[in-house]
């Protein structure tokens, strides 16, 4: 299986900050990279799709970037309802696998 | 708007069977490949399986191979999870997901809220 290691899995920030998350995998896949957005008792949210592909409705502060084994999602602009934890999940083999999930909490 | 919403979750214990059903609303359910993904408690994610939206192709996690049976109804809109043999390893809260066509390409663009399951004697 597809191990993805995200970094850090806590992060701290500040309403108007920028902020980066890392998902790394233990074998290329190449851009087949997904993001997705979970708030406590809430369904996921889907946010990117091919390492940098914006799903239409998701605010243009978040991006996403990457091949291969390293890859980052970024919040040009922490805004209030961006707190959340966000997971990285592979789709390049069979079983598709997440990553350990980010933790996006108040400074 | 798509809409989907998991239902049959409970409390089963080790060896027994539970099915899980997910309604779907809002798109037009044949045309989409759906999954099911699961959560244990304050826990990550784990892919558990996925069927094509015609129905003809399935696929699942080692984890669950064996024990667990996807299908889906398109006259009635609602995928199912067939769970037999249950471990207590497979205590989580189950989700259904959309994907982006019929298709299986990894990804799920809609998800539901969940419902939980807990196997425990």
């Amino acid at each position: 299986d597809i191990q993805m290691t995200q970094s850090p899995s806590t992060l701290s920030a500040s309403v108007g900050d920028r902020v980066t998350i890392t998902c790394r995998a233990n074998q290329s896949i190449y851009t087949w990279l997904a993001w997705y957005q979970q708030k406590p008792g809430k369904a996921p949210k889907f946010l990117i799709y091919k390492a940098s592909s914006l799903e239409s409705g998701v605010p243009s502060r978040f991006s996403g970037s990457g091949s291969g084994t390293e890859f980052t999602l970024s919040i040009s602009s922490l805004q209030p309802d961006d707190f959340a934890t966000y997971y990285c999940q592979q789709y390049n083999d069979y079983p598709w696998t997440f990553g350990q999930g980010t933790k996006v909490e108040i400074k | 708007e798509v809409q989907l919403m998991e239902s049959g979750g409970g409390l089963v214990q080790p060896g027994g069977s539970l099915r899980l059903s997910c309604a779907a609303s809002g798109f037009t359910f044949s045309n989409y490949a759906m999954t099911w993904v699961r959560q244990a408690p304050g826990k990550g994610f784990d892919w558990v399986s996925t069927i094509s939206g015609r129905g003809d192709i399935t696929n699942y996690a080692d984890s669950v191979k064996g024990r667990f049976t996807i299908s889906r109804d398109s006259s009635n809109n609602t995928l199912y999870l067939q769970m037999n043999s249950l471990r207590a390893e497979d205590t989580a809260k189950y989700y259904c997901a959309k994907g982006p066509d019929h298709y299986d390409h990894g990804y799920y663009d809609h998800w539901g809220q969940g419902t939980l399951v807990t196997v425990s004697s």
